[in-house]
């Protein structure tokens, strides 16, 4: 079936430090792929997508290629902030059926530190 | 523009009690879902909604859940009885657009739930 696995936190870097969140999917056919993130208190927030292999979702900083020979998506920023202390959630929609569900990894905790 | 709002933000209940949870989407957006994370868990997929009629209820977990949304606005999701296993965050998301890749679901803060 449709599943998607990230690396599990929480993951604990300094102010600054280079971040890397592992995602990696299955799915048939040729799904969207997402990171959405969570901060304290709020909902979820679409932070970048990908709709087609080799495309680069970009936003605040962040940066994730889908790379459908090793079926990834991995979440990356090259100087991290407090404020970015959050909950990460890779997920991908399938695309292939009347419905677009979001398939969700389990979630990975972010805490910077000053 | 209002985001989608969902009401109670938190509900703590007692097992076999009900409990009934509203999403309001954000205005124009024919669709509508629901999702749930337990305990740390991924989130999950519940149903779906188009306007008024249920497109995907594939995640339902049993028949002890309840959706609806009449007149294509709001939805509630009512549990009954509840169940200890039912806990965990409910999210709500609306979107404009259904079948365009990449398009955006729109999340509420979501109801914490505890069953007691």
């Amino acid at each position: 079936g449709n599943s998607v696995t990230q690396m599990e936190g929480p993951v604990t870097l300094s102010e600054e430090a280079f971040l890397t969140i592992n995602c990696t999917y299955t799915a048939t056919g040729y799904p969207s792929l997402f990171w959405y993130v969570q901060y304290p208190g709020e909902g979820l927030q679409l932070l970048l997508k990908a709709t087609k292999a080799d495309d680069k979702g970009s936003n605040k900083g962040f940066e994730a290629t889908y790379r459908k020979e090793t079926t990834s998506f991995h979440l990356e920023k090259g100087s991290v902030q407090v404020s970015d202390s959050a909950v990460y959630f890779c997920a991908l929609i399938r695309g292939m059926e009347n419905t677009d569900k979001l398939i969700f990894g389990t979630g990975t905790r972010l805490q910077v530190f000053p | 523009e209002a985001g989608v709002t969902q009401f109670p933000s938190h509900s703590v209940i007692e097992k076999g009690q009900t409990v009934t949870l509203r999403c309001d989407p954000i205005s124009g957006h024919d669709n509508l879902y629901w999702y749930r994370r337990v305990m740390g868990k991924e989130i999950k997929f519940l149903l779906h909604f188009v306007k008024e009629s249920k497109q995907d209820e594939s995640g339902m977990p049993n028949n002890r859940f309840l959706a609806e949304r009449t007149g294509g606005t709001y939805s509630t999701l009512k549990v009954q009885p509840a169940e200890l296993e039912d806990s965990g965050v409910y999210f709500c998301a609306s979107s404009e657009h259904l079948g365009l890749p990449g398009a955006e679901q729109f999340f509420g803060p979501g109801t914490r739930l505890t069953v007691l």
